[in-house]
């Protein structure tokens, strides 16, 4: 168990509203990531983060913000939500007790955009 | 071309039965590889590092070949518990991981 939680789990919005996602995490880990997970995809990378206040891009940010004011948290948010961000969303953290590479998942949030 | 493929399942195989998946990547300069399992509706979870020189963790073995660019991942006398996706994963310099699109696996009694 890494110690991440995600809130909320599930989320049904409207298209148009925006919509925050939080991950939380025990273990002060430097490295946390947000990805979303669709049918016929692999995970992909939104946006991640490598410290308070310092986050990057991933492969599909488009429509998507973050940010870490605390070590803990990670916030992703969707601007305007659209049907096509409707997906299930999944944070992750880098490293471990005895590893510094691999990556560990929270639970996921469910999100359906009508 | 996909920067990481995988077989495209699902595979059905008996209990008991030997199972091997395999994962071809296209950048050469990949440092790390992983093998990771998702359970229907659950987060992946990483079943095991890959290393040069393979590695074994009871009924799981895993392999990599830089030459081909190419992951195997071997499980022996398959159990039921081990039905689930498996995700072939492919890390660069910095933050860049890759995930393959996964093969399925049913175990059958």
């Amino acid at each position: 168990d890494a110690g991440i939680t995600q809130s909320p789990r599930h989320k049904v919005t409207e298209t148009g509203t925006p919509v925050t996602l939080r991950c939380h995490q025990t273990e002060n880990h430097r490295y946390m990531y947000w990805y979303r997970q669709d049918p016929g995809h692999g995970l992909r990378l939104i946006h991640y983060s490598y410290g308070v206040k310092d986050t990057d891009k991933g492969e599909v940010s488009d429509g998507y913000s973050v940010s870490r004011s605390k070590t803990e948290d990670f916030l992703l948010t969707l601007e305007s939500a659209t049907s096509s961000q409707t997906s299930v969303y999944f944070c992750a953290i880098k490293g471990g007790l005895f590893t510094y590479n691999e990556q560990f998942f929270g639970p996921g949030t469910r999100l359906t955009v009508l | 071309r996909k920067e990481v493929e995988q077989d495209p399942g699902p595979f059905n195989v008996p209990e008991g039965a030997t199972v091997a998946f395999n994962c071809t990547y296209s950048n050469s300069a990949s440092q790390s590889f992983f093998w990771y399992r998702q359970d229907c509706r659950k987060e992946p979870k990483l079943l095991m590092s890959v290393y040069s020189s393979g590695n074994e963790d009871g009924r799981f073995t895993a392999q990599l070949n830089r030459a081909s660019q190419y992951i195997s991942l071997l499980i022996r006398d398959s159990k039921l518990s081990d039905s689930a996706t498996y995700l072939c994963v492919v890390a660069g310099y910095g933050q860049n991981f890759v995930f393959g699109p996964g093969t399925r696996l049913s175990v059958l009694p």
